[in-house]
């Protein structure tokens, strides 16, 4: 049962533009999400996070919206850089899971073309 | 600050070899976890720990697999016997609730190959 669900593997977007990930979950009790952005050969990092009470975060060309209404969350990176192409996560936590558990999706591999 | 250290980056092993993987937390995390990334399942969460005690480890795939956390700066992971299916990256990572962010810090990883 897939909880929270990244439907595109991979993503391809010119510099300069706008790149947007998507992310749905299924569980309505998910009350903190996260996005991780993930190189070769490393671990992810911890990227942008919003809380289940706003509908926007914002921080630099990084900007998250949450519409809980439609369980989905999207990424958007203004303007996108070369340094931009990894593997982005989306991750849920709350419920009865619990704050500290984390449930990640299938992940999205972002490039960008010069 | 060193960040999560996992040791050793890259195992490989023979079916039925026992396996373990190490990880050092950031000093002042109390929770660690183990994650499991496969490109089938993607990132799986194992097991974590909360000031060294185990709370959840409903996500290890079966008796072969165990974890322990003796003191506040190490964990085990260990496989036994390894099998071929095991294949995969293991990450370790480290949080804190304090300042309220549920933010965890993974290591590099540990890139193990059953044979």
């Amino acid at each position: 049962d897939q909880q929270v669900k990244q439907n595109s593997p991979s993503l391809s977007v010119q510099e300069g533009r706008i790149s947007i990930l998507n992310c749905d979950y299924t569980n309505s009790m998910f009350d903190y999400f996260l996005w991780y952005k993930k190189y070769p050969a490393e671990g992810p990092t911890f990227l942008i996070s919003i809380s289940s009470i706003k509908d926007k975060n914002e921080d630099g060309r990084f900007t998250v919206f949450l519409n809980k209404s439609a369980k989905h969350l999207s990424l958007h990176i203004v303007p996108s850089q070369p340094g931009d192409s990894a593997v982005y996560f989306c991750a849920a936590s709350g419920g009865r899971q619990g704050a500290q558990k984390l449930v990640f999706g299938q992940g999205t591999r972002l490039t960008i073309n010069p | 600050d060193a960040g999560v250290i996992q040791s050793p980056r890259h195992e490989v092993t023979e079916m039925g070899q026992e396996v373990t993987l190490r990880c050092k937390p950031i000093s002042g995390h109390d929770y660690l976890f183990w994650y499991r990334q496969t490109m089938m399942r993607g990132l799986e969460l194992l097991i974590y720990f909360n000031n060294n005690v185990p709370i959840d480890d409903s996500g290890m795939p079966e008796d072969r697999f165990s974890a322990k956390m003796p003191n506040a700066s190490f964990s085990t992971l260990k496989i036994q016997p390894s099998e071929p299916r095991d294949s995969a990256v293991y990450f370790c990572a480290s949080s804190t609730l304090a300042g309220g962010l549920n933010e965890q810090f993974f290591g590099p990883g540990t890139r193990l190959t059953v044979l």
